[in-house]
């Protein structure tokens, strides 16, 4: 099994530029999460989805957008960079919608907003 | 919402010595609680996980940390500190509610290894 697969690893934009960050995971995980974490500051949720069609907003969703298309695949969209958002970004599943089984988290994607 | 505190952002221990990591957390009702481990560069790993039952959990590489419902505490312990022990430790509380946040982490402590 690969888990949480992240693509990039690493991405430098330009103030104002687009971009989607991706996540997927092959274990049929019904949760998924975007977390950014910055120094000082642990790890913050940005969205959650507890199922396909489902998302919902944590604690810093402005100036991202998630969808849930299938059950393997939950898209973070920057819609317009700002280097505020120069951060590191993790993605996590979990078997269920509970906390029971904890999470699996992927390597992480390196956002630098120029 | 829950909260989760993490006493001492940076804590500096001699190889051999004894790892104490400490967490508290605030929740009326006892949530499940983790450990998560993250190296540099890399994602968070699961170290251990307390749901229910025995109030002293094992985990990987030594660690086990144990559940204090009085002291609404969590604290993370390692008898024998390692080089590679030196990463930094995320306490989560999960929350037994259901609710769809299911999540909340402490800020982290890093844990720096003297040889």
């Amino acid at each position: 099994n690969a888990g949480v697969t992240q693509t990039p690893k690493f991405q430098v934009l330009k103030t104002g530029q687009s971009m989607t960050l991706q996540c997927a995971q092959d274990m049929n995980h019904e949760y998924m999460s975007w977390y950014r974490q910055d120094p000082g500051m642990g790890l913050r949720l940005i969205h959650y989805s507890v199922g396909a069609g489902i998302t919902d907003q944590g604690e810093v969703p402005n100036g991202y957008n998630v969808s849930r298309s299938t059950t393997e695949d939950f898209p973070l969209r920057l819609l317009s960079a700002a280097p505020s958002q120069t951060s590191v970004y993790f993605c996590a599943s979990s078997y269920t919608r509970t906390a029971y089984y904890g999470y699996t988290f992927g390597s992480g994607t390196r956002l630098t907003v120029v | 919402a829950q909260s989760v505190t993490q006493l001492g952002s940076h804590v500096s221990v001699s190889e051999g010595a004894l790892v104490l990591l400490r967490c508290n957390y605030s929740s009326s009702v006892p949530p499940y609680l983790f450990w998560y481990v993250q190296y540099p560069n890399q994602g968070l790993q699961l170290l251990l996980k307390y749901t229910t039952g025995a109030t002293l959990v094992k985990g990987i590489n030594g660690f086990e940390a144990e559940f204090k419902k009085s002291e609404t505490s969590f604290h993370l312990t390692k008898p024998s500190a390692h080089m590679s022990d030196a990463a930094e430790y995320f306490c989560a509380v999960g929350d037994r509610m259901n609710t769809g946040n299911q999540f909340y982490f402490g800020t982290g402590t890093s844990l720096t290894v003297i040889p």
